[in-house]
């Protein structure tokens, strides 16, 4: 089977970095990724993680280390608008499916 | 234009009853899901069609039936509803195999 494990919450000031650390067990790797997903909202994509390295796109960074099974969702210069919670996801072993963690909840303070 | 679109938005019923979640995706993508996310924010996946055609079924009671009548929709129809059944049901579709998920808005279902 597959498992992932993610903070269940994270606090970080308003202009701050934030790090969210996911570490995960799983039988075939084929890439982490993370989703957003604010209240009320729908979870939508923010990045994909193949091989190892840090993939950046904008204020989002992504890292992967496939040797520790570990990868981490980087923000950098916190608004109060990425108070959400962040999903890492692995591939399911059909491929035909995303299998979530339990979601780290966000919290930005002024 | 919403690229994947499901109705209802919320859906308030009695134990017992039968209802249906629609889902439709204009982004031309041959995979559907269906997922379930409970009170605590556990997104799971229940069903996963590619070309109208069964992929995974994880372990849901068989009260929940899923029907893909082309590519664009991916149906939710489920018996005799039952209190934990309650949580929210979001619809997504994709590419074969890709990882970048796109999202319906989520459908509330509350079962009293």
């Amino acid at each position: 089977g597959q498992s992932l494990e993610q903070p269940s919450e994270v606090t970080a000031v308003e202009g701050a970095i934030v790090q969210i650390n996911c570490t995960y067990q799983t039988s075939g790797f084929y890439g982490l990724s993370w989703y957003q997903q604010h209240d009320g909202g729908a979870p939508t994509f923010l990045s994909y993680n193949a091989l190892d390295g840090l993939e950046e796109t904008g204020r989002f960074s992504s890292f992967l280390s496939r040797s520790d099974s570990y990868g981490y969702l980087l923000l950098q210069e916190l608004q109060m608008k990425d108070s959400a919670s962040y999903f890492c996801a692995l591939p399911s072993n059909s491929g035909y499916a995303l299998n979530f963690g339990k979601g780290t909840s966000l919290l930005v303070t002024p | 234009d919403t690229a994947v679109s499901q109705t209802p938005k919320y859906l308030v019923t009695q134990m017992g009853n039968d209802k249906s979640i629609k889902c439709e995706q204009n982004l031309g993508h041959d995979t559907m899901y269906w997922y379930k996310q409970d009170s605590k924010k556990f997104l799971k996946i229940m069903f996963s069609y590619n070309n109208k055609e069964l992929i995974i079924n994880e372990t849901v009671p068989n009260r929940f039936s899923p029907k893909s009548p082309d590519k664009a929709h991916l149906n939710l129809h489920i018996n005799s509803l039952e209190l934990g059944d309650s949580a929210v049901y979001f619809c997504a579709s994709s590419h074969p195999g890709n990882e970048k998920l796109f999202f319906g808005s989520g459908t509330q279902l509350s079962v009293l």
